[in-house]
């Protein structure tokens, strides 16, 4: 089974406008970490935002929040007033503390178009 | 400048013909990764080292090899590359993985094609 699911290859937004960024989860796992990150054009990797399984209060950094409904397994992110800037390829990746430790496990990600 | 950095970024190679991606990370960073990155797979981890001379099997090791003689670096090694092997890599630290949030930064990648 996947362990994380991006059910949304691409996606289109207009700018100034809010998107949200699908991605659910599985594991058997108490412990766990989810993290976003953003693949522009240009290649490199960036990361976003870390949501802790223990944390209480949803993520937020800037523009970026993590929607974290953690019975449902989904770790939505949310980057409110798109900019132009924003078009890339945003990837959901998980951490397994107590089975897999560092591993990252990523998803096959979504690829954002920010329309003016 | 505190980065992850890889070499070369571009290759373009022939079956058989061995080759070495290096990486390297100025931040003391314990842990180090490579992944390999697919259209439609996303990222898939080939090795990872929990510190100096500490180096581990991650989801496709087959056809790779990669060695920890020093904390900043960490080669990828392919001994014989194979068309299949084409992709995108990237090379991935992080400095203390027992933390929760420990965040993984990513080197800029090497794209490799493989004839």
């Amino acid at each position: 089974a996947q362990k994380i699911t991006q059910t949304q290859p691409g996606m289109f937004v207009q700018e100034k406008e809010a998107v949200t960024l699908d991605c659910t989860y599985d594991t058997s796992d108490q412990s766990y970490g989810l993290f976003w990150y953003k693949q522009p054009s240009s290649g490199e990797m960036i990361f976003l935002i870390y949501q802790g399984s223990y944390d209480e209060q949803n993520a937020t950094e800037g523009r970026y929040s993590l929607n974290f409904q953690k019975a449902r397994k989904s770790a939505n992110l949310v980057i409110s007033a798109s900019q132009l800037g924003d078009s890339a390829m945003y990837f959901c990746a998980m951490r397994e503390y107590e089975t897999s430790g560092s591993r990252l496990t990523f998803g096959e990600g979504t690829q954002l178009t920010v329309n003016p | 400048e505190a980065q992850v950095t890889q070499n070369p970024r571009y290759l373009i190679t022939v079956t058989g013909k061995k080759l070495t991606v290096t990486c390297s990370q100025n931040m003391n960073h314990e842990y180090m990764s490579w992944y390999r990155q697919d259209p439609g797979l996303g990222l898939r981890q080939i090795y990872y080292s929990m510190n100096v001379e500490v180096t581990d099997k991650g989801d496709v090791p087959e056809g790779y090899k990669v060695s920890r003689k020093e904390k900043r670096n960490f080669p990828l090694i392919l001994e014989s590359p194979s068309p299949n092997q084409t992709s995108l890599y990237f090379c991935a630290s992080s400095f203390r993985p027992a933390q929760r949030s420990d965040t993984q930064y990513f080197g800029p990648g090497t794209r490799l094609t493989v004839l």
